[in-house]
């Protein structure tokens, strides 16, 4: 078991570029999140996946935000028409099938400025 | 709408001394579970602690212990002879157990904590 990985660690664009983030989870888990992390604060949920169902997404997530995991293993998020407020630490984390509680383990995140 | 927060921006601690980190919460589900996770700088976030909130006791794990006060909405984190590597940010967490938002995490904004030696 490797822990949730995600690619690529940085990306710097440019305003109005297109980008995309691949995430994997850990081998099983069945939920996947998505959460943004600006420098100093804690992480905001975006969307979370169970398998390949987009079960909620944020009102910070906006129409230039996109996710998706198919066949319920890897999830992908591409972010539209970039702009220098989309700079951030774009988080990963993945849970467990069943039980009550939901521990979610984190990858090591993408780092994206928009220049 | 669940809402975390932690009151203190930075906090410091000697090595092998004790530190307690504060976090109060909000939330109108009656079923949930709270965390601590641990930034270390430049890396991952890490699980620390977890507990629910229908469990009277105080969860602990090894040096890391809670003080869970459920209708002070208070989740406290207690860090016992402390060590160079406790040094990080540390995040309060809230999840609903149940619901339309399952598993969902609102963090609160983070406290530093600096060890000296």
């Amino acid at each position: 078991d490797t822990g949730v990985s995600q690619d690529p660690r940085h990306k710097i664009t440019k305003r109005g570029q297109n980008v995309t983030f691949r995430c994997d989870p850990i081998s099983e888990h069945n939920r996947l999140y998505w959460y943004r992390q600006t420098l100093g604060q804690g992480p905001e949920f975006l969307t979370y996946f169970q398998n390949e169902a987009q079960l909620e997404k944020s009102r910070l997530l906006s129409d230039r935000f996109s996710a998706e995991r198919p066949k319920g293993s890897f999830s992908t998020l591409e972010i539209q028409r970039t702009e220098q407020g989309d700079s951030a630490m774009y988080l990963c984390a993945s849970s467990p099938r069943g039980g009550r509680t939901d521990t979610q383990y984190f990858g090591p995140g993408t780092r994206l400025t928009v220049l | 709408a669940q809402t975390v927060t932690q009151s203190q921006p930075e906090m410091s601690v000697q090595e092998a001394e004790t530190v307690t980190l504060s976090c109060t919460y909000d939330t109108s589900e009656s079923d949930y579970y709270l965390f601590w996770y641990k930034q270390p700088p430049s890396r991952q976030m890490i699980l620390v602690i977890r507990q629910e909130a229908y469990k009277q006791q105080n969860a602990t794990e090894n040096r890391f212990s809670v003080n869970f006060q459920k209708a002070a909405k208070s989740f406290s984190l207690k860090i016992s002879d402390s060590q160079l590597g406790d040094a990080a940010m540390y995040f309060c967490a809230v999840g609903n157990a149940g619901g339309t938002s399952y598993g969902k995490l609102t963090f609160g904004q983070g406290t530093i904590l600096t060890v000296h030696p």
